[in-house]
């Protein structure tokens, strides 16, 4: 069974599109993430969830909404996509509070955007 | 502010011969340190952690990585490299108030026959 699963797994849309990325754990955990990874493969944290509340909300343009309708499921709605949001997004889950920081996170397979 | 930086952004080693990936962290307190690796097309695995025990972590796969506190080190080793080890490998460091994981910018590992 995969732990955290993404879908889908590539994403090839037009500019200015309306797009959903889904994330689901079956690990149990608390806390699930959503990562952005550039095209030089750096990684930043764009949202953080705890037992369905926003815990980190970092600096995202607000086209990007989180939906979290239970702990277990954590979604990316993207709207009016933009060139420069092509990249690889990954989902992430952790057992805990996101603040206890020393708990590992278990990251699904990522999804491949690509806006043209 | 946590961070850290990853010295080397290509490392190649034959096949058989000792990996070392290095990784200098900036911490005003007692950090969590990290390492994950990543393949093409997969996600990010945990290989090891340091979350203030002792300083020589041993992970998955025969690596292992030695906090070094006066050196604001946590370098990962591997005695011998295995084909299969060639992958993007990242140094991560966790965030003191939130738990946010800040990630070096990424080692990739090239293994040679």
């Amino acid at each position: 069974d995969t732990a955290v699963s993404q879908t889908p797994k590539y994403l090839v849309t037009q500019m200015g599109n309306d797009k959903s990325i889904k994330c689901e754990q079956n690990l149990g955990h608390d806390t699930m993430y959503w990562y952005k990874q550039d095209s030089k493969k750096f990684l930043k944290i764009m949202f953080s969830y705890n037992n369905k509340e926003l815990i980190i909300n970092e600096t995202v343009p607000n086209r990007f909404s989180p939906k979290s309708p239970d702990k277990a499921h954590l979604n990316l709605h993207i709207n009016s996509l933009e060139l420069g949001d092509s990249a690889v997004y990954f989902c992430a889950s952790s057992r805990g509070s996101a603040a206890r920081g020393e708990q590992p996170q278990h990251f699904g397979d990522g999804t491949r955007l690509s806006i043209l | 502010a946590q961070s850290v930086t990853q010295l080397d952004s290509h490392v190649s080693v034959s096949e058989g011969t000792p990996v070392l990936l290095r990784c200098n962290y900036s911490s005003s307190y007692s950090p969590s340190l990290f390492w994950y690796v990543q393949h093409p097309n997969k996600g990010l695995q945990l290989l090891l952690k340091y979350t203030s025990a002792a300083t020589l972590v041993k992970g998955i796969n025969g690596f292992e990585a030695e906090f070094k506190k006066s050196e604001t080190s946590f370098h990962l080793t591997k005695p011998s490299a295995h084909m299969s080890d060639a992958a993007e490998y990242f140094c991560v460091v966790t965030s003191s108030n939130t738990g946010k994981l800040i990630f070096g910018q990424g080692t990739t590992l090239q293994v040679k026959p």
